[in-house]
């Protein structure tokens, strides 16, 4: 068990539909991470907060927004759905922000987009 | 920008028998290199990393990897499979300098099978 949580673990929605996943950091951990994998682009950065703050942003679409709160959960917002968003979305924390603080991932939240 | 290649989609070996995984980089300044594992419907466990010094890494669960900076690789290996090895392994390069956060870039993945 990494300490970081993900809900749901299974969404499925249709296209064009709003959908929010919740990512609860280990204790003590600063930094979120989002990444997002998919057969086809495998393993993608989306986006990095630390502390509240927007740290670092991949390969993130407008259409998906991020936030990190007071109490260091995180959520992650995807809006106007389409099929190729159908995805394993992955969390991860890290005490730090620094290049090498090793991130600990959840067990993800599997979206279908139908 | 930093990319890392996993040349190999699939390797198949029996219990028992080593294993090398084979992970290049390519990074302009020295990189901080990971190995990940992911067993089905979990997410990604560290195996070990590397920052700097000795370029032997060991970690968990009796892997270990070389960092060769002359062939800008960092292959994982393990003297001897066992079954419950069966997963997808990422090899991922962090990003540098430190205004690009703490992303890491990650390979496509080995689907490593345990044959007994």
């Amino acid at each position: 068990d990494s300490g970081v949580t993900q809900t749901p673990k299974h969404l499925i929605t249709a296209t064009g539909q709003r959908v929010t996943l919740r990512c609860s950091p280990r204790s003590g951990d600063l930094s979120v991470y989002w990444y997002q994998q998919s057969l086809d682009q495998g393993l993608q950065f989306l986006i990095q907060y630390y502390n509240g703050e927007e740290r670092a942003k991949g390969n993130i679409l407008e259409r998906f927004s991020a936030q990190q709160f007071p109490d260091l959960h995180s959520e992650l917002n995807l809006s106007s759905l389409e099929l190729g968003d159908s995805a394993l979305y992955f969390c991860a924390s890290s005490p730090r922000d620094g290049v090498g603080s090793p991130l600990h991932f959840g067990n993800g939240t599997r979206l279908t987009v139908t | 920008a930093q990319s890392v290649t996993q040349p190999d989609i699939h390797i198949t070996v029996s219990e028992g028998a080593s294993l090398e995984l084979r992970c290049n980089y390519s990074y302009g300044a020295t990189p901080y290199l990971f190995w990940y594992v992911q067993s089905p419907g979990q997410g990604l466990q560290l195996l070990l990393k590397y920052f700097s010094g000795d370029t032997l890494v060991q970690g968990i669960k009796g892997f270990e990897a070389e960092f060769k900076r002359s062939q800008s690789s960092f292959n994982l290996r393990k003297p001897s499979v066992h079954w419950s090895d069966a997963a997808e392994y990422f090899c991922a390069v962090g990003a540098w300098p430190m205004e690009y956060g703490n992303k890491l870039v990650f390979g496509a993945g080995t689907i490593l099978r345990v044959k007994s």
